[in-house]
């Protein structure tokens, strides 16, 4: 059976401390790592897929790492705005398995 | 584009009772899902659909029932609702992966459905 596990579940910063968020995964056949974020009442929004071990990739303060095992979202120099919860899943064939998200929080 | 629109937005329902959830893409997506989240349990796959006419079960089928006879619509059946299935509802959709790899899933904006 596919496992996502997030790490931390919570994380509190203070705006312009950066810090990684991970994510590790067993899954036979891995078709993806997919990035989500989420805020309060609404969808997961995508933010970015990965399929290669080294494969790394980047939006405004965020970048995304892969490993064998795990992924990393970094957010670099975070601003409130970048309070949210990421999510993390993968997929295998053409479902997707979520992990629990891990909420972040910046302080101004 | 509107997106993935799914309606109601919310939704009370009495044990026993069915309803039909609705989802609607105008992206001409030919993937798309039906998850539920639930508090510290990540969003778990219901059913999907790859086209037109194809549906599968995901992690969590029993309870629901799905079709899929146009491209834009899958709606999500509730057959006798049951309090456990008291959660937020999302709707996603996808392009073909092959073709366009590099793009997730869009998701709707959800349906909050209590079970009295």
């Amino acid at each position: 059976e596919d496992q996502v596990t997030q790490s931390p579940e919570a994380l509190r910063l203070q705006e312009g401390e950066s810090s990684s968020l991970n994510c590790s995964y067993t899954v036979s056949g891995l078709r993806g790592l997919f990035w989500y974020r989420q805020d309060p009442g609404k969808g997961p929004e995508f933010l970015f897929t990965l399929y290669s071990a080294g494969e790394e990739k980047e939006k405004e303060r965020l970048k995304a790492t892969l490993t064998k095992k795990e992924s990393f979202l970094h957010i670099t120099a975070p601003k409130p705005e970048d309070s949210a919860t990421y999510l993390c899943a993968v997929r295998r064939d053409y479902k997707l398995s979520f992990g629990a998200g891990t909420t972040v929080t910046v302080r101004a | 584009n509107a997106g993935v629109t799914q309606t109601p937005k919310f939704q009370v329902l009495k044990t026993g009772q069915s309803m039909t959830l609705q989802c609607a893409q105008d992206m001409n997506h030919e993937y798309m899902s039906w998850y539920r989240q639930d508090p510290g349990m990540g969003l778990r796959l219901i059913h999907y659909s790859v086209g037109a006419g194809i549906t599968d079960q995901g992690e969590v089928p029993n309870g629901y029932n799905v079709s899929r006879s146009t491209t834009e619509d899958f709606p999500l059946r509730l057959l006798s609702a049951a309090p456990s299935q008291t959660s937020v509802y999302f709707c996603a959709s996808k392009m073909n992966r092959v073709l366009y790899p590099n793009y997730g899933y869009t998701f709707g904006s959800g349906t909050r459905l209590t079970v009295v």
